[in-house]
């Protein structure tokens, strides 16, 4: 399979713990993003990745939340101190940075989180 | 006023018609226009891009832009109920360094009746 992976699917924890996610994108993109969508609405821009440096956060990515991309190549999303309203699914794209640039993303099958 | 409006549906149409999604959008910076297809629990699947006024054809979708009256649409010919799904329209702004950051509506459901 070629296109973008995240690991866990689903992910159940309770409040005040930590989690993780894990993204591998199309392995010639070298743009990455993570959005955030929770029911009834559309996916949230959380923040993006050109290679290795992480370009853009918007406000939504508090405190808790920190990504990287270390190597350039796969991503991790962790949230610290979870609380009920994180839960949603967590969705990993990624684009090819190339002159064309159509900003066509190819989404994952994202990481559903429950916080209890 | 929100970025991106669409109307959350549900919208109903029998097998074999056509099925009209809309969406309307603030930003007139806006350059490029998606519609991604998201199945219950999935992830969001990229089914059309439009880049300048006019429409645009694939199979049974036509997208058609009209960026004077910040309007997307998309136009399914002969629904299918595979085609019961969520429609999100998405409009793209150009980030430092070239990334993309697409805003997306809320999404329309349609539901394909046989």
């Amino acid at each position: 399979d070629t296109g973008v992976s995240q690991d866990p699917r689903h992910k159940i924890t309770k409040r005040g713990q930590n989690v993780t996610f894990r993204c591998d994108p199309i392995s010639e993109h070298n743009r990455l993003y993570w959005y955030r969508q929770t029911l009834g609405q559309g996916p949230e821009f959380l923040t993006y990745f050109q290679n290795e440096a992480q370009l853009e956060k918007s406000r939504l990515l508090s405190d808790r939340f920190s990504a990287e991309r270390p190597k350039g190549s796969f991503s991790t999303l962790e949230i610290q101190r979870t609380e009920q309203g994180d839960s949603a699914m967590y969705l990993c794209a990624s684009s090819k940075g190339d002159r064309a640039n159509t900003g066509e993303l190819f989404f994952g099958e994202g990481s559903r989180l429950t916080v209890l | 006023q929100k970025e991106v409006e669409q109307n959350s549906g549900p919208l109903s149409v029998p097998e074999g018609a056509i099925a009209s999604l809309n969406c309307t959008y603030s930003d007139r910076g806006s350059q490029s226009f998606f519609w991604y297809r998201q199945y219950s629990g999935k992830s969001p699947e990229l089914i059309m891009s439009i880049y300048s006024n006019g429409d645009k054809e694939d199979g049974r979708f036509t997208a058609q832009l009209n960026k004077a009256s910040q309007y997307v649409s998309l136009l399914i010919r002969d629904s299918q109920p595979s085609d019961s799904a969520t429609y999100l329209c998405a409009v793209n702004r150009i980030l430092t360094g070239g990334g993309n950051k697409l805003t997306f509506g809320t999404g329309t459901q349609l539901k394909v009746e046989l």
